[in-house]
Protein backbone atom coordinates (compact mmCIF):
# COMPACT_ATOMS: atom_id res chain seq x y z
CA UNK A 1 0.00 0.00 0.00
CA UNK A 2 1.45 3.40 -0.81
CA UNK A 3 1.60 6.09 2.30
CA UNK A 4 3.24 9.41 3.04
CA UNK A 5 5.08 10.80 5.80
CA UNK A 6 5.70 14.18 6.97
CA UNK A 7 7.57 13.77 9.63
CA UNK A 8 7.22 17.75 10.81
CA UNK A 9 3.98 19.25 11.86
CA UNK A 10 4.47 22.46 12.28
CA UNK A 11 7.49 24.12 11.22
CA UNK A 12 8.23 28.13 11.93
CA UNK A 13 10.71 30.52 9.78
CA UNK A 14 11.77 33.67 10.02
CA UNK A 15 10.79 35.96 6.89
CA UNK A 16 13.49 35.74 4.59
CA UNK A 17 15.28 32.70 5.82
CA UNK A 18 15.21 29.05 3.91
CA UNK A 19 12.56 26.71 4.07
CA UNK A 20 12.64 22.71 3.80
CA UNK A 21 10.01 20.76 4.15
CA UNK A 22 10.25 16.74 4.38
CA UNK A 23 8.09 14.20 2.80
CA UNK A 24 8.72 10.50 2.43
CA UNK A 25 6.86 7.98 0.75
CA UNK A 26 6.58 4.50 0.54
CA UNK A 27 5.48 3.06 -3.02
CA UNK A 28 5.93 -0.11 -4.80
CA UNK A 29 6.85 0.86 -8.49
CA UNK A 30 7.57 4.83 -9.92
CA UNK A 31 5.84 6.57 -7.67
CA UNK A 32 3.91 10.06 -9.03
CA UNK A 33 4.43 12.95 -6.35
CA UNK A 34 3.19 16.24 -5.58
CA UNK A 35 3.30 18.70 -3.39
CA UNK A 36 0.18 20.82 -2.80
CA UNK A 37 -0.28 24.11 -0.55
CA UNK A 38 -3.72 25.29 1.47
CA UNK A 39 -4.59 28.21 2.88
CA UNK A 40 -7.23 28.27 5.57
CA UNK A 41 -10.74 27.44 4.40
CA UNK A 42 -9.06 27.29 0.67
CA UNK A 43 -8.49 23.96 -1.52
CA UNK A 44 -5.54 22.62 -2.50
CA UNK A 45 -3.05 24.16 -5.02
CA UNK A 46 -0.68 22.63 -6.70
CA UNK A 47 3.22 23.48 -6.10
CA UNK A 48 4.66 20.98 -8.59
CA UNK A 49 4.85 17.60 -9.08
CA UNK A 50 7.27 14.63 -10.57
CA UNK A 51 7.67 11.64 -12.33
CA UNK A 52 10.23 11.39 -14.34
CA UNK A 53 13.49 13.16 -15.64
CA UNK A 54 15.51 16.20 -13.89
CA UNK A 55 15.50 15.12 -10.14
CA UNK A 56 14.92 18.92 -9.20
CA UNK A 57 11.29 19.98 -10.08
CA UNK A 58 10.76 23.61 -10.12
CA UNK A 59 7.49 24.70 -9.06
CA UNK A 60 5.20 28.09 -8.62
CA UNK A 61 5.63 30.31 -6.11
CA UNK A 62 9.55 29.95 -5.69
CA UNK A 63 9.30 26.64 -4.45
CA UNK A 64 11.35 23.57 -6.09
CA UNK A 65 11.17 19.92 -4.58
CA UNK A 66 13.86 17.25 -4.87
CA UNK A 67 13.37 13.36 -5.69
CA UNK A 68 15.82 11.13 -4.22
CA UNK A 69 14.66 7.29 -5.05
CA UNK A 70 17.77 5.91 -2.63
CA UNK A 71 15.77 7.97 0.23
CA UNK A 72 12.52 7.65 -0.75
CA UNK A 73 11.82 11.31 -0.35
CA UNK A 74 10.47 14.28 -1.85
CA UNK A 75 11.29 17.63 0.07
CA UNK A 76 10.35 20.24 -0.82
CA UNK A 77 12.62 24.11 -0.82
CA UNK A 78 12.03 27.82 -0.82
CA UNK A 79 15.42 29.82 -0.75
CA UNK A 80 13.54 32.60 0.80
CA UNK A 81 10.28 32.62 2.39
CA UNK A 82 7.57 35.27 2.28
CA UNK A 83 5.05 36.18 4.86
CA UNK A 84 2.41 35.16 2.38
CA UNK A 85 3.48 31.48 2.26
CA UNK A 86 2.08 30.63 5.75
CA UNK A 87 -0.34 27.85 5.31
CA UNK A 88 -0.29 23.86 5.35
CA UNK A 89 1.49 21.92 2.55
CA UNK A 90 0.82 18.38 2.14
CA UNK A 91 3.21 15.68 -0.16
CA UNK A 92 1.34 13.34 -1.66
CA UNK A 93 1.88 9.83 -4.24
CA UNK A 94 0.13 8.30 -6.96
CA UNK A 95 0.52 6.09 -9.78
CA UNK A 96 1.81 7.13 -12.81
CA UNK A 97 0.80 9.77 -15.14
CA UNK A 98 -0.77 7.36 -17.44
CA UNK A 99 -3.56 5.84 -15.06
CA UNK A 100 -6.12 8.30 -12.86
CA UNK A 101 -5.52 6.29 -9.76
CA UNK A 102 -5.83 8.02 -6.12
CA UNK A 103 -3.51 10.01 -4.62
CA UNK A 104 -2.48 9.48 -1.25
CA UNK A 105 -1.50 12.56 1.35
CA UNK A 106 0.76 13.32 3.84
CA UNK A 107 -1.09 14.46 7.25
CA UNK A 108 0.67 18.21 6.08
CA UNK A 109 2.97 20.59 7.50
CA UNK A 110 1.89 23.53 8.85
CA UNK A 111 3.90 26.84 7.79
CA UNK A 112 4.01 29.30 10.12
CA UNK A 113 6.37 32.36 9.19
CA UNK A 114 7.45 35.41 11.67
CA UNK A 115 8.13 38.54 10.71
CA UNK B 1 -15.56 25.58 -16.57
CA UNK B 2 -12.14 26.89 -15.44
CA UNK B 3 -12.12 25.24 -12.44
CA UNK B 4 -13.79 22.53 -10.43
CA UNK B 5 -16.87 23.75 -8.66
CA UNK B 6 -18.29 22.14 -5.29
CA UNK B 7 -21.84 23.55 -4.15
CA UNK B 8 -22.66 23.98 -1.59
CA UNK B 9 -19.85 25.50 -0.11
CA UNK B 10 -20.79 25.20 3.68
CA UNK B 11 -23.52 22.87 4.95
CA UNK B 12 -25.10 22.59 9.04
CA UNK B 13 -27.26 19.24 8.79
CA UNK B 14 -28.68 17.74 12.26
CA UNK B 15 -27.89 14.86 13.13
CA UNK B 16 -29.40 11.57 11.56
CA UNK B 17 -30.26 14.11 8.05
CA UNK B 18 -29.60 12.91 4.67
CA UNK B 19 -27.02 15.27 2.64
CA UNK B 20 -25.71 15.76 -0.79
CA UNK B 21 -22.50 17.50 -2.03
CA UNK B 22 -22.51 18.59 -6.05
CA UNK B 23 -19.48 18.35 -7.59
CA UNK B 24 -18.87 19.86 -10.98
CA UNK B 25 -15.84 19.20 -12.86
CA UNK B 26 -13.49 20.88 -15.69
CA UNK B 27 -14.82 20.58 -18.69
CA UNK B 28 -13.62 17.08 -20.48
CA UNK B 29 -12.05 15.91 -17.35
CA UNK B 30 -12.97 11.80 -17.44
CA UNK B 31 -11.48 11.23 -13.66
CA UNK B 32 -13.03 12.21 -10.71
CA UNK B 33 -12.47 11.96 -7.11
CA UNK B 34 -13.57 12.59 -3.27
CA UNK B 35 -11.94 13.38 0.03
CA UNK B 36 -12.68 13.83 3.30
CA UNK B 37 -10.46 16.67 5.09
CA UNK B 38 -11.17 16.20 8.84
CA UNK B 39 -9.99 19.33 10.60
CA UNK B 40 -5.74 19.02 11.11
CA UNK B 41 -5.96 15.88 8.71
CA UNK B 42 -4.81 15.40 5.46
CA UNK B 43 -7.09 14.50 2.71
CA UNK B 44 -8.83 10.92 2.83
CA UNK B 45 -9.48 9.35 -0.04
CA UNK B 46 -13.08 8.30 -0.57
CA UNK B 47 -13.96 7.13 -4.16
CA UNK B 48 -13.16 8.03 -7.60
CA UNK B 49 -14.75 7.50 -10.71
CA UNK B 50 -13.42 7.03 -14.67
CA UNK B 51 -16.70 8.26 -16.68
CA UNK B 52 -19.35 6.85 -15.09
CA UNK B 53 -18.93 4.13 -13.29
CA UNK B 54 -16.50 3.94 -9.58
CA UNK B 55 -13.20 2.80 -10.31
CA UNK B 56 -12.43 2.20 -6.59
CA UNK B 57 -14.62 2.84 -3.57
CA UNK B 58 -12.53 1.21 -1.37
CA UNK B 59 -12.21 4.71 0.88
CA UNK B 60 -15.69 4.87 1.70
CA UNK B 61 -16.04 4.56 5.16
CA UNK B 62 -19.33 2.46 5.62
CA UNK B 63 -22.60 2.13 3.43
CA UNK B 64 -24.25 5.09 4.79
CA UNK B 65 -21.91 6.92 2.06
CA UNK B 66 -22.46 6.59 -1.50
CA UNK B 67 -21.56 8.60 -4.87
CA UNK B 68 -22.62 8.56 -8.66
CA UNK B 69 -21.95 10.63 -11.58
CA UNK B 70 -24.63 9.31 -13.90
CA UNK B 71 -24.07 11.42 -17.07
CA UNK B 72 -19.81 11.23 -16.69
CA UNK B 73 -19.49 14.48 -15.60
CA UNK B 74 -21.35 16.30 -12.11
CA UNK B 75 -21.24 13.54 -9.42
CA UNK B 76 -22.69 14.09 -5.94
CA UNK B 77 -21.82 12.46 -2.59
CA UNK B 78 -24.79 11.30 -0.90
CA UNK B 79 -24.63 10.73 3.22
CA UNK B 80 -27.43 9.14 4.95
CA UNK B 81 -28.05 9.30 8.53
CA UNK B 82 -25.27 11.90 8.92
CA UNK B 83 -23.17 11.75 12.39
CA UNK B 84 -21.21 13.98 14.08
CA UNK B 85 -18.13 12.36 12.97
CA UNK B 86 -19.29 13.06 9.61
CA UNK B 87 -18.20 16.62 9.84
CA UNK B 88 -15.07 17.29 7.74
CA UNK B 89 -14.35 19.37 4.34
CA UNK B 90 -15.54 16.91 1.71
CA UNK B 91 -13.40 17.88 -1.80
CA UNK B 92 -13.46 16.99 -4.95
CA UNK B 93 -10.61 16.89 -7.98
CA UNK B 94 -10.67 15.95 -11.52
CA UNK B 95 -8.35 14.61 -13.71
CA UNK B 96 -7.72 14.36 -17.42
CA UNK B 97 -6.05 12.10 -19.50
CA UNK B 98 -2.31 12.26 -20.59
CA UNK B 99 1.04 12.65 -18.58
CA UNK B 100 0.28 16.63 -18.78
CA UNK B 101 -3.10 16.13 -16.43
CA UNK B 102 -2.80 16.32 -12.74
CA UNK B 103 -5.28 16.66 -10.39
CA UNK B 104 -6.80 19.72 -9.55
CA UNK B 105 -9.23 20.41 -6.63
CA UNK B 106 -12.42 22.21 -5.54
CA UNK B 107 -12.89 24.48 -3.06
CA UNK B 108 -14.68 21.70 -0.98
CA UNK B 109 -17.88 21.69 1.01
CA UNK B 110 -17.69 22.14 4.89
CA UNK B 111 -20.01 19.47 6.53
CA UNK B 112 -20.60 20.45 9.88
CA UNK B 113 -23.15 17.91 11.66
CA UNK B 114 -25.00 19.30 14.64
Amino acid sequence: AQSVTQPDIHITVSEGASLELRCNYSYGATPYLFWYVQSPGQGLQLLLKYFSGDTLVQGIKGFEAEFKRSQSSFNLRKPSVHWSDAAEYFCAVGASPGTASKLTFGTGTRLQVTL
Amino acid sequence: GAGVSQTPSNKVTEKGKYVELRCDPISGHTALYWYRQSLGQGPEFLIYFQGTGAADDSGLPNDRFFAVRPEGSVSTLKIQRTERGDSAVYLCASRGTGTAFGYTFGSGTRLTVV
